[in-house]
């Protein structure tokens, strides 16, 4: 069956580290994976895309990387701070339709 | 913002009650799509749109229909609900190979 897994589902650092969480999948073929931001009571906000054909995508303070190889994707928040706080979900998109494929998420919390 | 509001937000119903939840948007955006959010099981895909008329199933789909005669608009119904339906229940919509943008969710609690 098809499986989308992420590290823990809670993850704890200090304020100025490097958070980094792991999306691996089973059973797809992804065109692309995301990552969303969600903080409680709110609908999930994107932060990031990277493609099959991409090893890496920065954008500011987030680096994605993306193994087909392994079937894993980290997400590196650098220098985090409090406002990081929040729920990280990965996503994939199928390359046979238009369905997106949810992990359960991990969530993250800086301590000051 | 995306221009993407859900109704209504917050609802309570009885066992067997027929329900609808609408999705509006703004954006004109070709792709709709309607999610259920519960603990430990992350947002898994209920229904979704590619079109005006044109949907179709998503994972946990049994027990849910949904109707799109306005590129607006994106309802679903729960025609007899369960207490299994109680959750969070996210709009998305989406143009393209972009990201999704998603509603601020519907909180359903099923009696």
């Amino acid at each position: 069956s098809q499986k989308i897994e992420q590290n823990s589902e809670a993850l704890n650092i200090q304020e100025g580290k490097t958070a980094t969480l792991t999306c691996n999948y089973t059973n797809y073929s992804p065109a692309y994976l995301q990552w969303y931001r969600q903080d409680p009571g709110r609908g999930p906000v994107f932060l990031l895309l990277i493609r099959e054909n991409e090893k890496e995508k920065r954008k500011e303070r987030l680096k994605v990387t993306f193994d087909t190889t392994l079937k894993q994707s980290l997400f590196h928040i650098t220098a985090s701070q409090p406002a990081d706080s929040a729920t990280y979900l990965c996503a994939l998109r199928s390359n046979t339709g238009n369905q997106f494929y949810f992990g359960t998420g991990t969530s993250l919390t800086v301590i000051p | 913002d995306a221009g993407i509001t859900q109704s209504p937000r917050h609802k309570v119903t009885e066992t067997g009650t027929p329900v609808t939840l609408r999705c509006h948007q703004t954006e004109n955006h070709r792709y709709m799509y309607w999610y259920r959010q519960d603990p430990g099981h992350g947002l898994r895909l209920i229904h979704y749109s590619y079109g005006v008329k044109d949907t179709d199933k998503g994972e946990v789909s049994d027990g849910y229909s949904v109707s799109r005669s306005k590129t607006e608009d994106f309802l679903l119904t729960l025609e007899s609900a369960t207490s299994s339906q109680t959750s969070v229940y996210f709009c998305a919509i989406r143009e393209a190979d972009t990201e999704q943008f998603f509603g601020p969710g519907t909180r359903l609690t099923v009696l």
